[in-house]
Order: structure tokens, then C-alpha cells, then sequence
């Protein structure tokens, strides 16, 4: 049973575009939802995360989207760059050690 | 810092061996995790653990075993390694407390990974 639904699989997009990357999820007890980048070979790493008490959280050119009420979140990227390809994983959070579950991941290629 | 390190980086076990994972994290955070990545599937969460000496089985945590005797090291265990425990483990580490007045952030902190084949 996956608890966070992401899509797409793979996304492929120009330079400059805005790739655009859904998650939802069922568990309304996830109180925090981040976003991870993972690179061929390496561990994932935190990207930008957000609570459920703002609709939008800005850092540099990844924007999340959170729309509480639909449990839907999504990331955006500007001005995409080729090193911006990667796997991206949303997550979702709870737990007294605060669990992740995360979602199946979007291969993420940005073409020059 | 190393941040979270895993070892080995690779293994090929057979079928029916046993082996054991070792994560270690210099960062002195509380909660450490073990995941295992498959194709398609995200990160699943095997076991985790609050705190030395405590441990928690997470949602896929058949065949596998833990242990967390010092706080910074966290141990993975397989004792009879079968295909379908074939993947990518990754450990990470966080920690409940943020900066002085500040909450936490709860950010996972995780390792290189250890590829392991069970042939």
C-alpha cells in the first residue's frame, strides 16, 4: 500500500523549462513533506521541504505547492538546467522519530 | 565531519549467507534510519531507531535485524540473505533538536548507500 503517490515516473524537459512533479497522500497525519534529489550513485539529499500550515515555500528555483485540503503537494523547478537532472523523491512525514514515506521517485532530465 | 558514512560500498552474497551493515554518523543525532531503494519503489523504511539501545521495526522489516549499541553506529543484519533482498540500503540519521530556539527541522541526513546482490 504506498501512502504517497508521485508522478510522473520520468520527465524530460528544455532548458529553461519548469518541470512540474505531483505527490499525493492519504495519511492525514503526515505533518511535514520534503523533497529529495538524488544523484546516479549517490544518497538522496534534502532539497526543500514544507508544513501543512503554508500553501507555498520558495527556496531559490524550487517552489513546493501544498494544497491541504486536496493532500496533493507538488514541486516546481524554474529556469531548469542540465544539472538539475536527477531522481526526485517527495516524502512525507510522521512518527515519533519522524518516519518517512516517500514516493516512487521522477527521473528528472533536462536536455541543453 | 563525514556526515553518514556506510560499510561495505558493495557485496555479492549467496543465497542462505548472513552479513551485517554498518552506518555510522558523526553528526551526534538521535534518530538513525535504514531504507532499502528498488526500482520503482522509492525508499522503503526497514527498521529506525530513537535512540542507543532502542529500535523499531519500520514497513518492510521482514529478514532483516538491527542494532544500535553505540549512538552513533547503527547495524544491519541479514541472517540468511535471499534474491529478493537484492538493492540498494541506505542509512541516514536526524536529529529532534533544532538550533537553540528554533524546531527542528527534521532533516534526514543520509549515507552513500551499500549496493548488496544476492545471487
Amino acid at each position: 500500500q504506498q501512502q504517497v503517490k508521485q508522478s510522473p515516473q520520468s520527465l524530460i524537459v528544455q532548458k529553461g523549462g519548469i518541470p512540474i512533479i505531483n505527490c499525493a497522500y492519504e495519511n492525514t497525519a503526515f505533518d511535514y513533506f520534503p523533497w529529495y534529489q538524488q544523484f546516479p550513485g549517490k544518497g538522496p539529499a534534502l532539497l526543500i521541504a514544507i508544513r501543512p500550515d503554508v500553501s507555498e515555500k520558495k527556496e531559490g528555483r524550487f517552489t513546493i505547492s501544498f494544497n491541504k485540503s486536496a493532500k496533493q503537494f507538488s514541486l516546481h523547478i524554474m529556469d531548469s538546467q542540465p544539472g538539475d537532472s536527477a531522481t526526485y523523491f517527495c516524502a512525507a512525514s510522521t512518527g515519533s522519530a519522524r518516519q518517512l514515506t516517500f514516493g516512487s521517485g521522477t527521473q528528472l532530465t533536462v536536455l541543453p | 565531519n563525514a556526515g553518514v558514512t556506510q560499510t561495505p560500498k558493495f557485496r555479492v552474497l549467496k543465497t542462505g549467507q548472513s552479513m551485517t551493515l554498518l552506518c555510522a554518523q558523526d553528526m551526534n543525532h538521535e534518530y538513525m534510519y535504514w531504507y532499502r531503494q528498488d526500482p520503482g519503489m522509492g525508499l522503503r523504511l526497514i527498521h529506525y531507531s530513537v535512540g542507543e539501545g532502542t529500535t523499531a521495526k519500520g514497513e518492510v522489516p521482514d529478514g532483516y535485524n538491527v542494532s544500535r549499541l553505540k549512538k552513533q553506529n547503527f547495524l544491519l543484519g541479514l541472517e540468511s540473505a535471499a534474491p529478493s533482498q537484492t538493492s540498494v540500503y541506505f542509512c541516514a540519521s536526524s536529529s529532534p533538536w533544532g538550533l537553540a530556539g528554533a524546531r527542528s527541522s527534521y532533516e534526514q541526513y543520509f549515507g552513500p548507500g551499500t549496493r548488496l546482490t544476492v545471487t
